[in-house]
């Protein structure tokens, strides 16, 4: 069965610079969901998407912004990349019509230098 | 107040024996759903059980068992038979409300080590 896929797995920035994040989640889940777990720390939810439009806005920087696509893929954008940024970065996706639960992403594991 | 509490900082278990990992939460929405995820040293997030809070038995996942009490507001996770695999941290999440498409809220964690 298909996962979420989220890609790159693994990103090398250095202070300053941006990052793009990709997420696509499983085929007809319409809520995408982004999370951000720094170095032994729980996951901390960052935003979420329902149909494309933003449904609800956790403990997100301003410097990051994140939408949801058409086809119903995620990207997270994240600028002026901070040393404290680097974390495993999670997206998940669910279907609000018959909701059975969560599907986690493999993560991108973001490390700034 | 912590909405889940995770107080176990690390467990120890004999392999082949049963390990409860603990985990409290805090909410007034009647509608709530309890899940429990396990992450190896790799990373990645993995589903192992839920319980809605409506649900009037407890949950079970093959070794994995949910110990709800409601009143109590706890969802113990028992896992029975532990194997060597089991060694990582594992996860109390909730989500409040009917779960539309509410976000997850989790716990600090507990790591867990499994003895050969």
């Amino acid at each position: 069965a298909a996962g979420v896929i989220q890609s790159p797995r693994h990103l090398i920035k250095e202070k300053r610079e941006t990052a793009t994040l990709k997420c696509y989640p499983i085929p007809r889940h319409d809520t995408v969901y982004w999370y951000q777990q720094g170095p032994g720390q729980d996951p901390q939810f960052l935003i979420s998407f329902y149909e494309k439009m933003q449904s609800d806005k956790g403990s997100i920087p301003d410097r990051f912004s994140a939408q949801q696509f058409s086809d119903y893929h995620s990207e997270l954008n994240m600028s002026s990349l901070e040393l404290g940024d680097s974390a495993l970065y999670f997206c998940a996706s669910s279907l609000r019509a018959g909701w059975k639960g969560y599907t986690f992403g493999s993560g991108t594991r973001l490390t700034v230098v | 107040a912590q909405k889940i509490t995770q107080t176990q900082p690390g467990m120890f278990v004999q392999e082949k024996e049963a390990v409860t990992l603990d985990c409290t939460y805090d909410t007034s929405d009647p509608s709530y759903g309890l899940f429990w995820y396990k992450q190896p040293s790799s990373g990645e997030m993995i589903f192992l059980i839920y319980q809605g809070s409506y649900d009037q038995q407890n949950a079970t996942e093959g070794r994995y068992s949910l110990n709800f009490q409601k009143a109590r507001k706890s969802a113990n996770l028992v896992i029975s038979a532990s194997q060597l695999g089991d060694s990582a941290m594992y996860f109390c999440a909730m989500r409040e409300g009917p779960g539309a498409n509410s976000k997850l809220t989790f716990g600090k964690g507990i790591t867990l080590s499994v003895r050969p």
